[in-house]
């Protein structure tokens, strides 16, 4: 069974720094494409960052360009969001995501992040 | 980035009723190996996403078959054919054709 387990969300101040985690289990960890993609409360999906399997390549939205990091430690199996400078509008829930081909295929639990003075 | 517009964004439904949610696109979701990568989640409350519909019309496993996907090009739609309670919660399209994926606002569908 895929298991995608975030951690490390939680209340930090405007200008403050978050790392997530992502524990990956019951697939090829090192052959698949991961994202992160957030959802504000009540509001939609957003894709955040993408990162090739081998780590070769990354992406970003625009909004978070320059401020976050994704990374993998592919001996690990597990995903990274480095937050920095965050904002009061980067609030939302943090999904973990498997990328399948054109697709998320698989979601974690997600992880709440809350940009709060 | 493509724009994807869902409608209606609430839907309230009576439980055994049929419904339908549209899903358009701001360009064509044809890619260039021929297929169309549209795709349909179901968010129950406080719950993650769950995949219910990959390329258009093709059900994850374990998907019931009263969900169904079609549309073509620009214009897609995901039925329902007879609501249940369990149905309740945001359906969201995604397209995965062009780079970066983006989202529909998400359609909540409550029981009436």
């Amino acid at each position: 069974e895929v298991q995608l387990v975030e951690s490390g969300g939680g209340l930090v101040q405007p200008g403050g720094s978050l790392r997530l985690s992502c524990a990956a289990s019951g697939f090829t960890f090192t052959t698949d494409w991961m994202h992160w993609v957030r959802q504000a409360p009540g509001k939609g999906l957003v894709w955040v960052s993408r990162i090739k399997s081998d780590a070769s390549g990354t992406s970003y939205a625009d909004s978070v360009k320059g401020r976050f990091t994704i990374s993998r430690d592919n001996a690990k199996k597990t995903l990274y969001l480095q937050m920095n400078s965050l904002r009061a509008e980067d609030t939302a829930v943090y999904y973990c995501a498997r990328d399948l081909y054109y697709s998320i295929g698989n979601w974690g639990q997600g992880t709440l992040v809350t940009v709060s003075s | 980035d493509v724009v994807m517009t869902q409608s209606p964004l609430s839907l309230p439904v009576t439980l055994g009723q049929p419904a339908s949610i549209s899903c358009r696109s701001s360009q064509s979701l044809v890619h260039s190996d021929g297929n169309t990568y549209l795709n349909w989640f179901h968010q129950r409350p406080g719950q993650s996403p769950r995949r219910l519909i990959y390329k258009v019309s093709n059900r994850d496993s374990g998907v019931p078959d009263r969900f169904s996907g079609s549309g073509s090009g620009t214009d897609f739609a995901l039925k329902i054919s007879r609501v249940e309670a369990e149905d309740v919660g945001i359906y969201h399209c995604m397209q995965g054709t062009h780079w970066p994926y983006t989202f529909g606002q998400g359609t909540k569908l409550e029981i009436k």
